[in-house]
């Protein structure tokens, strides 16, 4: 069963870099990890998406291991304005279509 | 990216009533999705929106409660039947222009309560 995991919480201070993985132990080959930032009363806004290795933007950083089993979003220099729930997505591909898994999401907790 | 709208972005209705929610895209796309979103939980996918013909439903989720339209490439709409207190909820559409990565973009939402 497709299942994608990540920490219910996490707490961080200005201008610190902040980690946060999620678990993807039934990913495939061809399945993507995209990652949402959502605020309060919007919808959740696309960060990154990644395949294998490291992708990088102008925002965050998708760090994926050789075996894919997790991934981690890396966010430099937080600031008080990135407090928000963080999203994991895997769109797990079968025979019977694409499943769309969200994580259950991780809330980020910028202080000053 | 994608610049997606929705209506109406918030509404209370009676138990037992019908509400239609829309969403439009700025341009063509080629999948669109409905997700419902419970109070501080996450996002559930209930269908895939088939442009031409009948919606993809996710299991739990069913076509006479949740009948769906995709006319074109820019437009869906989601209609929450018979509702109950429990389909309180916030609606979303997202849409897909790369079938390969299911890049999504969402829309605002669409705040639903049901009294």
């Amino acid at each position: 069963l497709a299942k994608t995991t990540q920490p219910i919480s996490m707490d961080s201070y200005e201008g610190q870099e902040v980690n946060i993985t999620c678990s993807h132990n039934n990913i495939a080959t061809n399945d993507y990890i995209t990652w949402y930032q959502q605020f309060p009363s919007q919808g959740p806004r696309f960060i990154i998406q990644g395949y294998k290795t490291k992708v990088t933007n102008e925002v965050a950083s998708l760090f994926i291991p050789a075996d894919r089993k997790s991934s981690t979003l890396s966010l430099p220099r937080v600031s008080l304005s990135d407090t928000a729930v963080y999203y994991c997505l895997v769109a797990y591909a079968g025979q019977a279509g694409t499943a769309l898994i969200f994580g259950k999401g991780t809330t980020l907790s910028v202080s000053s | 990216s994608a610049v997606i709208s929705q209506k109406p972005s918030r509404d209370i209705c009676q138990r037992g009533t019908s509400l239609t929610i829309q969403c439009q895209v700025d341009s063509q796309v080629t999948m669109m999705f409905w997700y419902r979103q419970q109070p501080g939980q996450s996002l559930t996918l209930i269908a895939t929106a088939n442009q031409g013909s009948e919606a993809t439903y996710e299991s739990g989720f069913v076509i006479d409660k949740f009948p769906i339209s995709r006319p074109n490439l820019t437009f869906s709409t989601l209609t929450v039947s018979n509702m109950s207190p429990e389909d309180s909820s916030i609606y979303l559409c997202s849409v897909v222009r790369d079938r390969g990565t299911y890049e999504q973009y969402f829309g605002p939402g669409t705040r639903l309560t049901v009294t």
